[in-house]
Parts: C-alpha cells; sequence; structure tokens
C-alpha cells in the first residue's frame, strides 16, 4: 500500500539540540498527523493540521503543513531525553462514512547522547 | 481522563491456539480501528469498525476476526496463530464529526508472543 516518505529514519543528537524531521507524499492529503511512540507503547498524537501553510506549536514541538499538501516537517527544539521514541507522520484520509485511513511514513528513530 | 484501554498488555499463546485481545473506550467514539505493528515498522490496518458496520482491508488474513459488542468495547480474535502473528496490536478510535481534533486515539497495545 502508499506510504509516505519520511526522512530521516534515524537521528543520534546530543541533548540540547534541535532536531528537524519531514514527511513527502505523491498525493494530496488534507490532514497530515505527526505522533511519537515511545518503546512498548502504543503511538500518541503531538500535533493535527489541517490547512495548507499551517504552522503549528506545542511546546517545543513545531509541525508545518506544506502549501502542496504533499508535505509537513516536525521540528522538536532543544531536544530532552524524555524525546526518545519513534516519530511517525501520518497523511489521514476520510472515508465515506466518516471513519479514517492513515498512510504512515516509514517513523523516524531519534536516539539522544546525554 | 478519556482514553483508549487495551488489555491484556502483554499475551502468550501457543503456535495454533486462540487468543483473543480486548479494547475499550472512553471517548464515545463512533469509530474502533485494529492494527498490527511488527518491530520497527509503521502499524499496518487491519480492519474497522463504524458503529456496528465491519470494514475489512482487503489483506488482512482470514485468520483475524473482530467484534464489536457495544460503542465502548472490541475485540480481536486470531483463531490460529502462527508464528508470524507475533507483533504489538494496536486499538484506536476516532469521531466521524467535525470537531477538532481530527486523527486517531491509539490505546498501549498488546504485545502477543506465540510460542
Amino acid at each position: 500500500g502508499q506510504q509516505l516518505n519520511q526522512s530521516p529514519q534515524s537521528m543520534f543528537i546530543q541533548e540540547g539540540e534541535d532536531v528537524s524531521m519531514n514527511c513527502t507524499s505523491s498525493s494530496i492529503f488534507n490532514t497530515w498527523l505527526w505522533y511519537k511512540q515511545d518503546p512498548g507503547e502504543g503511538p500518541v498524537l503531538l500535533i493535527a493540521l489541517y490547512k495548507a501553510g499551517e504552522l503549528t506549536s506545542n511546546g517545543r514541538l513545531t509541525a508545518q503543513f506544506g502549501i502542496t499538501r504533499k508535505d509537513s516537517f516536525l521540528n522538536i527544539s532543544a531536544s530532552i531525553p524524555s524525546d526518545v521514541g519513534i516519530y511517525f507522520c501520518a497523511g489521514l484520509r476520510s472515508l465515506i462514512q466518516g471513519a479514517q485511513k492513515l498512510v504512515f511514513g516509514q517513523g523516524t528513530r531519534l536516539t539522544i547522547n546525554p | 481522563d478519556a482514553m483508549v484501554i487495551q488489555n491484556p498488555r502483554y499475551q502468550v499463546t501457543q503456535f495454533g491456539k486462540p487468543v483473543t485481545l480486548s479494547c475499550s473506550q472512553t471517548l464515545n467514539h463512533n469509530v474502533m480501528y485494529w492494527y498490527q505493528q511488527k518491530s520497527s515498522q509503521a502499524p499496518k490496518l487491519l480492519f474497522h469498525y463504524y458503529d456496528k458496520d465491519f470494514n475489512n482491508e482487503a489483506d488482512t488474513p482470514d485468520n483475524f476476526q473482530s467484534r464489536r459488542p457495544n460503542t465502548s468495547f472490541c475485540f480481536l480474535d486470531i483463531r490460529s496463530p502462527g508464528l508470524g502473528d507475533a507483533a504489538m496490536y494496536l486499538c484506536a478510535t476516532s469521531s466521524s464529526g467535525s470537531t477538532l481534533p481530527r486523527g486517531q486515539f491509539f490505546g498501549p497495545g498488546t504485545r502477543l508472543t506465540v510460542l
């Protein structure tokens, strides 16, 4: 099935550094989502983007919905140890009845050296 | 707090022995989903319920079944687990309404081991 292109696949950074990751798609989405998954847990929704060009922040996290609706990026500023995990982007498609189909990126695994 | 709950968090079963995983939600969402996630991969949708309407993904094996007796609960039944079915199973919910935030809300998952 379709999958978004998410990069980088892994990052090794020092605590306090800023982080940037992005997702691109060959098709348009009307909603982009960013999730974080800790080891052994389910994904947690971090940020949802609804409008092309929209820039949204959640604490140290900032995400933007690309103007073409085919891409999005997520930035994390001043990383801390609890930021470790796997970050997934997802494009949302609304199905006829109102259910949703999520198309996921491959994930970015973030590792932080103290 | 409104949430998605999965039980058990860890399940061990034997090859070929049926197993049932459960999910409940207090979000009052009308759509519930089951995903399979293998190590270092993105979640893969198995099926979803829109209210009581069951919607199967085309590539979901017949070995996987689901039941939704009411709005709050949904079950995943694996009739004859194989070694390849060992994975994290995630339940998620969403609302079909227009209220924000749109998106799916995941439970903590059940880690299934097949011996």
